[in-house]
């Protein structure tokens, strides 16, 4: 069972380029998010969907889009790196009951220069 | 709409000596908290929660948390830390209501444990 899987674990990107952060999980879970996290900021939600096809803006959502065609799989797209992207990205699922913990993957970390 | 305060961003204490990092959160409507911890170049991972009943909550390693409504705060503590508990440690708040599926995290306390 390999839960949250989350790739790359490192990327670099120079302004103006676009990339995609891909996320899949294996626990069948209706609910997954995005996190971005920079030091003394905590985690802010980027963006989350309640199952496929739904997905919402969080606190961050600006520069960044996303889609959920599938159960599985969650990616976050950036259209055009800027350096205040540069961030730890976080990905993670739980089950729909309100009160089920948050299934984390092991993070992106990317640079945009 | 809830929000989440830390307001430690760091504490550091000896080893063997008891710890409270502090969590107050802003909802109109119920809420469910957590605690999550955060080793070292790894995720997150859920240290407790509190849905309902007990307002005391413990994990398996020894830390426990107090919901309090009256003071919108779940603090955690932990009679006695080890040099193995250092972590950042996020404070979690998600909402019964509509907005049931956001969960929203505080700003971290990075706990430093010294021998």
């Amino acid at each position: 069972n390999a839960g949250v899987t989350q790739t790359p674990k490192f990327r670099i990107l120079k302004i103006g380029q676009s990339m995609t952060l891909q996320c899949t999980q294996d626990m069948n879970h209706n609910y997954m998010y995005w996190y971005r996290q920079d030091p003394g900021m905590g985690l802010k939600l980027i963006y989350y969907s309640v199952g496929a096809g739904i997905t919402d803006k969080g606190e961050v959502p600006n520069g960044y889009n996303v889609s959920r065609s599938t159960t599985e799989d969650f990616p976050l797209r950036l259209e055009l790196a800027a350096p205040s992207q540069t961030s730890v990205y976080f990905c993670a699922s739980r089950d729909q009951d309100r009160g089920t913990p948050l299934h984390f993957g092991n993070g992106t970390r990317l640079t945009v220069t | 709409a809830q929000s989440v305060t830390q307001l430690d961003s760091q504490v550091p204490v000896f080893e063997e000596a008891p710890v409270e990092l502090r969590c107050n959160y802003s909802s109109s409507v119920s809420v469910y908290l957590f605690w999550y911890v955060q080793y070292p170049n790894q995720g997150l991972q859920l240290l407790l929660k509190y849905l309902s009943g007990s307002t005391l909550v413990e994990s398996i390693n020894g830390f426990e948390a107090e919901f309090n409504k009256s003071q919108t705060s779940f603090h955690l503590r932990k009679p006695s830390v080890h040099i193995s508990d250092t972590a950042e440690y996020f404070c979690a708040v998600t909402t019964y209501g509509s907005s049931a599926s956001k969960i929203i995290f505080g700003s971290g306390t990075r706990l430093s444990i010294r021998p």
